[in-house]
């Protein structure tokens, strides 16, 4: 099974400020997806990047796929506290056309935008 | 939103009791998939189902059971609940778009909170 670490796992930061989040893994992925999940709600999905070295912006969010499609990160500029969640990254591989339906997430990085 | 409804939305049972877990979408997708939720552990499959009668298990299928008899509903069942099953279950759905199932979003419901005392 292949594993997707994000780091930091927490990160508090001010309104104003840059930052950004890390979805790292062994394995090769054919898609990486970026979800972000409030208290009480499933995850929604922001992206969906499926070519290594793609970028993708939305609004104030960069993310990007690494060429090798094992690393994805998304940079978020000028956070606000609208932007506070849990943002979770997850990846499909083609081991077999079964796992293809498989979404592996990784553990996720909750973020605190504070004003 | 995604018409997904997820019920019970809390529950709290004792150790042994069989729990069944529902989730109902009206969206007519193919794919629908259970997820657990745990501190430190994001998102695990449990099982998921690529049409009617047809399911498979996922990462962290041991002590559960599905069913699908209908394309709208999938069930989770806890056939002999232990706390170590205390969690927050999301189910999912997903259907087919242009690009392929790599580039199919899943749409969550809101969750089923568990608690197995």
């Amino acid at each position: 099974t292949q594993l997707l670490e994000q780091s930091p796992q927490f990160l508090s930061i001010q309104e104003g400020e840059n930052l950004t989040v890390y979805c790292n893994s062994s394995s090769v992925f054919s898609s990486l997806q970026w979800y972000r999940q409030e208290p009480g709600e499933g995850p929604v999905l922001l992206v969906t990047v499926v070519t290594g070295g793609e970028v993708k912006k939305l609004k104030r969010l960069t993310f990007q796929f690494g060429d090798a499609r094992k690393d994805s990160s998304l940079h978020i500029t000028a956070a606000q506290t609208g932007d506070t969640g849990l943002y979770l990254c997850a990846g499909r591989t083609h081991l077999k056309s079964g796992s293809a339906r498989q979404l592996t997430f990784g553990s996720g990085t909750q973020l605190t935008v504070l004003p | 939103d995604a018409g997904i409804t997820q019920s019970p939305r809390h529950k709290v049972t004792e150790t042994g009791t069989p729990v069944t877990l529902r989730c109902h979408q009206t969206e007519n997708h193919r794919y629908m998939y259970w997820y657990r939720q745990d501190p430190g552990h994001g998102l695990r499959l449990i099982h998921y189902s690529y049409g009617v009668k047809d399911t498979d298990k996922g990462e962290v299928s041991d002590g559960y059971s599905v069913s699908r008899s209908k394309t709208e509903d999938f069930l989770l069942t806890l056939e002999s609940a232990t706390s170590s099953q205390t969690s927050v279950y999301f189910c999912a759905i997903s259907e087919l778009i242009a690009g392929g199932l790599q580039n199919s979003p899943l749409h969550f419901g809101n969750g089923t909170r568990l608690t197995v005392t």
